[in-house]
């Protein structure tokens, strides 16, 4: 069971230039998501989209685009990379336990580094 | 939104010792989360817990949901046990979630 799966691992960009990353779960979740992760920051949300079809703007949207391409499928775009945009970013998935109850599963990371 | 606080920021360990991170919450949730988050950057989800307690392995975390807390008790430590801790609870909607800003673990051999 490959669980999320997401490339590329690592990519280093020239500002100005574009870029998606992708991501793809294969547990059947409804619920996908991605974050990105700063050094004293945390993980904030970028985007989420809890059901195929449906996006919507998490914490931090701007400079990021997104695609719910299927119910396996959850990209993320960035238009014109900035430096403020490295980072760690990770795509994730959710199991609905229950009404308001979703379990989080990872990917592995993208690090990226836009100079 | 709700806060959510974890202590201690920093803990070092002897291979083989105990310990106890804790998660506070400052409003009800319906579950909290525990991830690791190991030296080479892989978030593994530990425990879903709503409430009471869970085991697995050496690890087990309890969630006392009236008094918006949980803990991690990690025993017999290793030196794979290394890494960040995270617990994170979830928004009403369920799927967005707050992140604590985690529990750096070193533990030496």
């Amino acid at each position: 069971n490959a669980g999320v799966t997401q490339t590329p691992k690592f990519q280093v960009l020239k500002t100005g230039q574009s870029m998606t990353l992708q991501c793809a779960q294969d547990m059947n979740h409804n619920s996908m998501y991605w974050y990105r992760q700063d050094p004293g920051m945390g993980l904030r949300l970028i985007y989420y989209s809890a059901s195929e079809g449906t996006t919507d703007k998490g914490e931090v949207p701007n400079g990021y685009n997104v695609s719910r391409l299927n119910k396996r499928e959850f990209s993320l775009r960035l238009e014109s990379a900035a430096p403020s945009q490295t980072s760690v970013y990770f795509c994730a998935s959710s199991e609905r336990l229950g009404r308001a109850n979703e379990k989080l599963f990872f990917g592995s990371g993208t690090q990226l580094s836009v100079l | 939104g709700i806060q959510v606080e974890q202590s201690p920021p920093d803990l070092i360990l002897q291979e083989g010792a105990n310990s106890t991170l804790r998660c506070n919450f400052s409003d009800s949730v319906n579950n909290l989360q525990w991830f690791h988050q190991n030296p080479w950057g892989q978030l593994i989800n530990l425990f879903y817990i709503p409430s009471g307690t869970k085991q697995n392995g050496r690890l087990s975390a309890t969630t006392v949901a009236t008094e918006r807390y949980s803990l991690l008790y990690i025993s017999s430590s290793q030196t794979t046990d290394s890494g960040v801790y995270f617990c994170a609870v979830p928004r009403r909607s369920g799927n967005q979630f707050y992140f604590g800003t985690g529990t750096s673990l070193t533990v030496i051999p």
